[in-house]
């Protein structure tokens, strides 16, 4: 099975900050990647997917970048509302591993 | 708009079954895959199954594989996700996403989720 990793698993920024979330994956996963922000009580959203590209809908605030094993989630300028747990998922081979998140408190 | 919504879940006893559904509206519900993933409380996602948009293919997690059986009928627009020999860990959120997937490519995402439906196994 392909192993996510993500850094930080918790972090605290102010509004206005940039932040990143990194996510590192055990093999090659051929940018096969995509990135969630879950909110206490909610389903997991869409943000980023196939590592940089962004979904429909969402704020240009979030960002996606990497390649090979190594990817980035950016949020900047940081806002209230993106206090949020975030995950990334790769999806380049079953089962569909997700990372263990990173918690982003204002 | 998409929605998806889950039911079926509630408490059962250690070694019981159930049966999770989803029922899809607001997108053409036969051509798309479904997933199961699930949150234990406080935990993060676990990704579980996924049957294709004719139901052919199914793939599953080493943890639930041989437990868990995940289906579709495509007249009601419902996936289903048959639990069986249920354990305490089995204890959580369980979420249906829908999948898309980028044409000719193998680029997929989980674009649209369900709400969840909480599984509780306690005796």
């Amino acid at each position: 099975d392909i192993r996510l990793t993500q850094s930080p698993s918790f972090m605290s920024a102010s509004v206005g900050d940039r932040v990143t979330i990194t996510c590192r994956a055990s093999q090659g996963i051929n940018n096969n990647l995509a990135w969630y922000q879950q909110k206490p009580g909610k389903a997991p959203k869409l943000l980023i997917y196939v590592a940089t590209t962004l979904q429909s809908g969402v704020s240009s605030r979030f960002s996606g970048s990497g390649s090979g094993t190594e990817f980035t989630l950016s949020i900047s300028p940081l806002q209230a509302e993106d206090v949020a747990t975030y995950y990334c998922q790769q999806l380049e081979k079953y089962p569909r591993t997700f990372g263990p998140g990173t918690k982003v408190e204002i | 708009q998409v929605q998806l919504v889950e039911s079926g879940g509630g408490l059962v006893q250690p070694g019981r079954s159930l049966r999770l559904s989803c029922t899809g509206s607001g997108f053409m519900f036969r051509k798309y895959g479904i997933n199961w993933v699930r949150q234990a409380p406080g935990k993060g996602l676990q990704w579980l199954a996924v049957v294709s948009f004719d139901g052919e293919t199914q793939y599953y997690a080493d943890s639930v594989k041989g437990r868990f059986t995940i289906s579709r009928d495509n007249s009601k627009n419902t996936v289903y996700l048959q639990m069986s020999r249920l354990r305490p860990e089995d204890t959580a959120v369980y979420y249906c996403a829908k999948e898309d997937v980028i044409l000719n490519t193998n680029f997929y995402y989980f674009d649209h989720w369900g709400q969840g439906t909480l599984v509780t196994v306690s005796s």
